[in-house]
């Protein structure tokens, strides 16, 4: 069975730390997605991750895959209050299907 | 920017009765898919859909479902008896062929069936 684990599930930070939210997956893929949902929101794309060592950087937010270890990484530098949502790390099977992870809530505190 | 536009927002029904979800894709998008979201829970695929048909389901989706693309646009997704369980978030989304830009999300139905 597929399995799609982020961790930490709940993250409350201060301002101004820096921080990284793990994503393992059990199946062989070279795709990964990040996306933000804020509260009662849709999903925000915010990284597409299309092959091993992938990395990309937006802002205080950076993300890194390694299929080897079938395993991605969103790293945060200095956050801040604005960065406080739940973050999903998704899979593509390729098979036009993405399996999601379970979120990390992130909190930033001043 | 060019968007998945679903509607309603928020449908309320009555447990047993059928609903139908609407979506309308990125017009140059091949790939339509169907998420939901239990409230503060997991993303949980239902279904992706291409050259109109289905192309995968999840164990979810079962036969009180159905999707349609009834003309060039819209996408819908049926539910055909409602559950108090199908209460949920509803996600459309879209892709390209090869997804080099990833999924595009629709604002989501917020279904409560009472």
């Amino acid at each position: 069975e597929l399995k799609v684990e982020q961790n930490p599930l709940f993250l409350s930070m201060q301002e101004g730390k820096n921080y990284t939210i793990y994503c393992n997956y059990s199946t062989t893929s070279d795709r990964l997605y990040w996306y933000r949902q804020d509260p009662g929101k849709s999903l925000e794309s915010l990284f597409v991750l299309l092959s091993n060592g992938a990395v990309k950087q937006e802002g205080r937010l950076m993300a890194s895959l390694d299929t080897k270890a079938r395993l991605s990484t969103l790293h945060i530098t200095a956050a801040v209050h604005d960065l406080s949502a739940t973050y999903f790390c998704a899979v593509d099977l390729y098979n036009n299907d993405m399996r999601f992870g379970a979120g990390t809530r992130l909190t930033v505190k001043p | 920017e060019p968007e998945v536009t679903q509607t309603p927002s928020h449908q309320v029904t009555q447990m047993g009765q059928e609903v139908i979800l609407r979506c309308v894709p990125i017009s140059n998008h091949l790939y339509f898919y169907w998420y939901r979201q239990i409230l503060g829970q997991k993303v949980e695929f239902l279904v992706s859909f291409y050259n109109n048909e289905i192309s995968e389901k999840s164990e979810i989706f079962d036969d009180q479902f159905s999707v349609e693309r009834p003309d060039g646009s819209n996408f819908t997704l049926k539910i055909r008896s409602t559950k108090l369980e199908d209460s949920a978030m509803y996600f459309c989304a879209s892709s390209e062929g090869d997804r080099v830009r990833g999924y595009t999300f629709g604002s989501g139905t917020r279904l409560t069936v009472v």
